[in-house]
């Protein structure tokens, strides 16, 4: 079965504080793909990446970096010089086989960046 | 619009009543998904749609759910005899493909609360 976790439920830093939110997954696959997305007040989850488990490389995308790990079955998301549009609820997400409908979504964490 | 839209964006219902939700995928996206997201939590899928194919309906909770879809147009969710439980989210995603690496673009949501 699979299942992600996301410990930190909410968190709270002041702009321009560098942030790590945490995932970590279990799966008994050897390919799978995690995703994370961001669901801002307005309520539509926006896509921020999709990787698959082959490609441990790290990304950096602008303020975003993401930090795959396989030995630890973690995909930790951290937001560099924080900014007040940054707040949101951030989704860590797991899918074990090739169709959409297989996606299992972490519970979230809740995102405040404060002036 | 450009994206995926949903009405009502917030319903409010008695204990026993039937609620429709309806979902406008993005035009040419051949799969709609919807989701449901409690208080709190991550998002638990409910039902797949791709094109003329048999839906895949293996997230529905109970019979009282279901789910319509004309072609690749939009979509209903059904809600009968609604309970207090059923309060939440209801999110709806399209998507150009049915694999994985196709990514979902979400609506707004439907916010219904059962009294």
């Amino acid at each position: 079965a699979q299942k992600v976790t996301q410990a930190q439920t909410e968190i709270s830093v002041v702009e321009k504080e560098d942030v790590t939110l945490d995932c970590v997954y279990e799966t008994r696959d050897t390919t799978y793909y995690l995703f994370w997305y961001k669901q801002p007040p307005s309520g539509e989850l926006v896509f921020l990446i999709r990787r698959n488990s082959f490609d441990e490389q790290n990304e950096i995308s602008g303020r975003y970096s993401w930090n795959f790990q396989k030995s630890t079955s973690s995909f930790n998301f951290t937001i560099t010089a924080s900014q007040v549009v940054d707040s949101a609820v951030y989704f860590c997400a797991l899918s074990e086989a090739g169709y959409g409908q297989n996606f299992v979504f972490g519970p979230g964490t809740r995102l405040s960046v404060l002036p | 619009g450009a994206g995926v839209s949903q009405s009502p964006s917030n319903k409010v219902t008695e204990k026993g009543k039937d609620v429709e939700l309806r979902c406008d995928p993005i035009s040419g996206h051949t799969a709609l998904y919807w989701y449901r997201q409690r208080l709190g939590q991550g998002l638990e899928f409910l039902i797949y749609f791709q094109g003329n194919s048999a839906p895949d309906k293996s997230g529905l909770p109970s019979d009282r759910f279901s789910a319509e879809r004309t072609g690749e147009s939009v979509s209903t969710l059904t809600i009968q005899r609604t309970q207090q439980e059923d309060s939440a989210v209801y999110l709806c995603a399209s998507s150009s493909g049915v694999l994985v690496t196709d990514t979902q673009y979400f609506g707004p949501g439907t916010r219904l609360t059962v009294l």
